[in-house]
């Protein structure tokens, strides 16, 4: 079936380590986007990519970086400088502009 | 700020009657809506949407209501299951301030609790 994968589902990471979440889709979308949702909190958007090779910050990019080097895939690499980064991570993708955006399972990233 | 915003965080129903789940929007110039369900500990599942062209849209056992006049929009569940208890959010899919790209905005959502 197609979809989006997220891996891994739980994720731990040590102070000052960097972690890498995964996200692969292989519905041949163009656009992929990154968000962090809090408990009790909507989903706030850290990067998005329209087309491979380029991406934008969204609304809480600091202390993450991504990259779009494949259509299919776009990993979130949540870095040392971001303090507060416990978290469920969602990855969506997207095919046109007035489509919805579908959503993988999550990572739920916590700190040791 | 441009902003969706729900008027209820939580919502319990009996098992056969029907839920209304309402949204506000903001952002006057929002092209397109969309509904989404949240089970606990995955992740946000497309329900329906709809354009700003329209005012109501009828899935199954679903009906999203838009009202463009007072930028209200209400998600209609009929004879409401247990297995429909979840979060629901609303999202307006907006262009961003700069008017290149258009960017989704969540509402917080609301809990919806379905009693047997």
């Amino acid at each position: 079936d197609g979809g989006i994968t997220q891996s891994p589902k739980y994720l731990f990471r040590k102070e000052g380590q960097n972690v890498t979440l995964s996200c692969e889709q292989n519905l041949n979308h163009d656009a992929m986007y990154w968000y962090r949702q809090d408990p009790g909190q909507g989903l706030r958007l850290i990067y998005y990519s329209q087309i491979v090779n380029d991406f934008q910050k969204g609304d809480i990019a600091e202390g993450y970086s991504v990259s779009r080097e494949k259509k299919e895939s776009f990993p979130l690499t949540v870095t040392s400088a971001q303090k507060n980064p416990t978290a469920f991570y969602l990855c969506a993708s997207r095919d046109r502009s007035l489509q919805p955006q579908h959503f993988g399972d999550g990572t739920r990233l916590s700190i040791l | 700020g441009e902003s969706v915003g729900l008027h209820l965080p939580t919502l319990s129903v009996q098992e056969g009657d029907n839920s209304i789940i309402n949204c506000a929007y903001s952002n006057s110039a929002s092209d397109y809506f969309i509904w989404y369900k949240q089970e606990s500990g995955k992740g946000p599942q497309f329900i329906i949407d709809i354009r700003s062209n329209m005012d109501k849209r009828q899935g199954q056992r679903v009906t999203v209501l838009l009202n463009k006049t007072v930028k209200h929009l209400s998600l209609q569940i009929a004879a409401t299951q247990p297995g429909d208890s979840a979060v629901y959010f609303c999202a307006d899919l907006g262009l961003d301030s700069g008017g290149s790209n258009y960017k989704l905005t969540f509402g917080k959502g609301t809990l919806l609790t379905v009693n047997p």
